[in-house]
Order: C-alpha cells, then sequence, then structure tokens
C-alpha cells in the first residue's frame, strides 16, 4: 500500500546535537511539508517542497534544515540552534489541490 | 491571506449526544475544504472533504459537514458520538493558487479537541 513513513517513531537528543528526521513516501506526490505540532498550537509549518531540489521556508524555519534530492525522500534535520526542539513532527505529502497524506509522526525530546 | 478558525479549542460531550465542531474561514478565491482527525501520537487522518458539487459531504464513521459559502463556514456534525471519536479535529482549507498540479498548501485551523464521555 501507498503511505508516507517517518522514522524514528521516537527520537531523544542531547543539548548541542543535531538530528535528522526521516520522511519517506512511494504515493509519487510531487508536494512534501514538514509541520511541528506543540500542545494547544495547532500545527505549524516548518519547510515545504512542491518539486525536487527546491523548497521554501514555511512559519517556523528558524533551527531547522531540509533537502529535496529524490522525489521519495524530505528529511528534516532539527539543529543546535533550534533552542527549543522538543514536539511532535508531521510529514505530509500531496499532489494537487485533493489534501494531505500525513505520516505518522516522530517525537523528539531533549535529554 | 486565507485563514481558518475553529472558534472551539475544546468540546466535552456525553456519550450518544450530537455534536457540532465549528470551523469558518476567509478566503478571497475559491476553496476546497478539509476536516482531519488525529488520534494520540498519531498523524492526521484525513476524515471527508469538499471540493464541489453537494455541499453536504459525509464520513464513513457518520459524521458531516456542510459547506456554506454564504457564511464561509465548514461545521462538522454527528447525531450520536461514540467514546472512540475522542480526538482531536483540524479544519483546512487549500489554497488553489498553487503551481498547477503542484500546489494545494493547506491552511490548518487551531484543532478542537473532542472528549467523549461516558
Amino acid at each position: 500500500d501507498g503511505g508516507i513513513t517517518q522514522s524514528p517513531k521516537y527520537l531523544f537528543r542531547k543539548e548541542g546535537q543535531n538530528v535528522t528526521l526521516s520522511c519517506e513516501q512511494n504515493l509519487n506526490h510531487d508536494a512534501m511539508y514538514w509541520y511541528r505540532q506543540d500542545p494547544g498550537q495547532g500545527l505549524r509549518l516548518i519547510y515545504y517542497s512542491q518539486i525536487v531540489n527546491d523548497f521554501q521556508k514555511g512559519d517556523i524555519a528558524e533551527g531547522y534544515s531540509v533537502s529535496r534530492e529524490k522525489k521519495e525522500s524530505f528529511p528534516l534535520t532539527v539543529t543546535s540552534a533550534q533552542k527549543n526542539p522538543t514536539a511532535f513532527y508531521l510529514c505530509a505529502s500531496n499532489q494537487g489541490f485533493y489534501g494531505y497524506t500525513f505520516g505518522s509522526g516522530t517525537r523528539l525530546t531533549v535529554v | 491571506a486565507q485563514s481558518v478558525t475553529q472558534l472551539d479549542s475544546q468540546v466535552p460531550v456525553f456519550e450518544e449526544a450530537p455534536v457540532e465542531l465549528r470551523c469558518n474561514y476567509s478566503s478571497s478565491v475559491s476553496v476546497y475544504l478539509f476536516w482531519y482527525v488525529q488520534y494520540p501520537n498519531q498523524g492526521l487522518q484525513l476524515l471527508l472533504k469538499y471540493l464541489s458539487g453537494s455541499t453536504l459531504v459525509e464520513s464513513i464513521n457518520g459524521f458531516e459537514a456542510e459547506f456554506n459559502k454564504s457564511q464561509t463556514s465548514f461545521h462538522l456534525r454527528k447525531p450520536s458520538v461514540h467514546i472512540s471519536d475522542t480526538a482531536e479535529y483540524f479544519c483546512a482549507v487549500s489554497d488553489l493558487r498553487g503551481r498547477g498540479n503542484q500546489g494545494g498548501k493547506l491552511i490548518f485551523g487551531q484543532g478542537t479537541e473532542l472528549s467523549v464521555k461516558p
């Protein structure tokens, strides 16, 4: 079945460390998105990409970086510049205007 | 710019009672409308969507939503809720000004926590 796979499901980061969250899709979708979710704050867009080798900043891009070298993959790196990275991270993809397919999320915790 | 407002952050109801989760949007162009559901520690799942045609759309588990263009609303309703409906619900609109078939970035509301009590 087609879908989006996010890994790992749980991730722990030490202070000052960079970590990379994986997002892979086999839906042949052009567009992919990263959202951050905090309690009571809904979904906030970090980065999105509408085509390979191109991506745009969302509302809260500071402290994050992405790449889009393949259509299927859109990894998110949480850098040491992100001062409050503990959150639930969601990846999504779509084709056209018909809504998103979401992954199951990665919960990142700073230890 | 488009925006989505979910008017209630939390909605507590008793099992078998009716419920309405309210969603209003603002947009200067035509939109597509969506409701997503999120269970704890999971991603969002599409519940139902309005693209065109009948303004009343239904999901397979008894939810329905009605597109009201004059009131720019897309409220979600269920006549009788179950404990298993406890989740967070997100309303979203699709930006139809994207680049050809590569468009469609969604604008989300802040979410409504539905809590069904026995």
